[in-house]
């Protein structure tokens, strides 16, 4: 069974603070997605990262895929109220066809 | 194009009582599948389907019966309610093919209560 641990598991911030949460595994994963997730809607796709040592960036997000294909971390520059929601972090291990594996998520609160 | 649509947006039941949960989706994905959402529990994949006519278990799938009859539709059968499930279900679909072949579409989740 794959496993994917989210930390923190909670962060409140003050808006323009920059931030970092974490996803890791002992598994290796073919392809690592982000998703956000607000209040009473389903997870949106924020980025998917396939290459190990990897970096994309999204305005004023940045994320990065681990050398071994094992974790991935979301860093925010100067989070603002809208980034407000749940973070998950989900992994596709290699032979699984389309299944995903997902982490418990990162509620993220930016006060303004 | 609507994206996954998911009925009905919330629920109550009774325990014992059964319901079906309706998804469907116009992108024609060939997956589609079904996760329970539960406080500090992620998402949890109960049952998938890979195409018109092909389902198979996920994570959790004690309590549900799935089939898929049609590419588009892809709905959830709670056979016999229990308070254990109560939670929030999301209906989702992908590509199945391709670079991002698991990048996964939601629906906006139904919101079940049994008691």
């Amino acid at each position: 069974t794959q496993l994917l641990e989210q930390s923190p598991q909670f962060l409140s911030i003050q808006e323009g603070e920059n931030l970092t949460v974490y996803c890791n595994s002992s598994s290796v994963f073919s392809s690592l997605q982000w998703y956000r997730q607000e209040p009473g809607e389903g997870p949106v796709l924020l980025v998917t990262v396939v290459t190990g040592g990897e970096v994309k960036k999204l305005k004023r997000l940045t994320f990065q895929f681990g050398d071994a294909r094992k974790d991935s971390s979301l860093h925010i520059t100067a989070a603002q109220p809208g980034d407000t929601g749940l973070y998950l972090c989900a992994g596709a291990g290699r032979g699984s066809n389309y299944k995903l594996t997902f982490g418990k998520g990162t509620l993220l609160t930016v006060n303004p | 194009n609507a994206g996954v649509t998911q009925t009905p947006k919330f629920q109550v039941l009774k325990t014992g009582q059964s319901m079906t949960l309706q998804c469907a989706q116009d992108m024609n994905h060939e997956y589609m599948s079904w996760y329970r959402q539960d406080p500090g529990m992620g998402l949890r994949l109960i049952h998938y389907s890979v195409g018109a006519g092909i389902t198979d278990q996920g994570e959790v799938p004690n309590g549900y019966n799935v089939s898929r009859s049609t590419t588009e539709d892809f709905p959830l059968r709670l056979l016999s309610a229990a308070p254990s499930q109560t939670s929030v279900y999301f209906c989702a679909s992908s590509y199945g093919a391709g670079e991002f072949r698991e990048t996964q579409y939601f629906g906006p989740g139904t919101r079940l209560l049994v008691l």
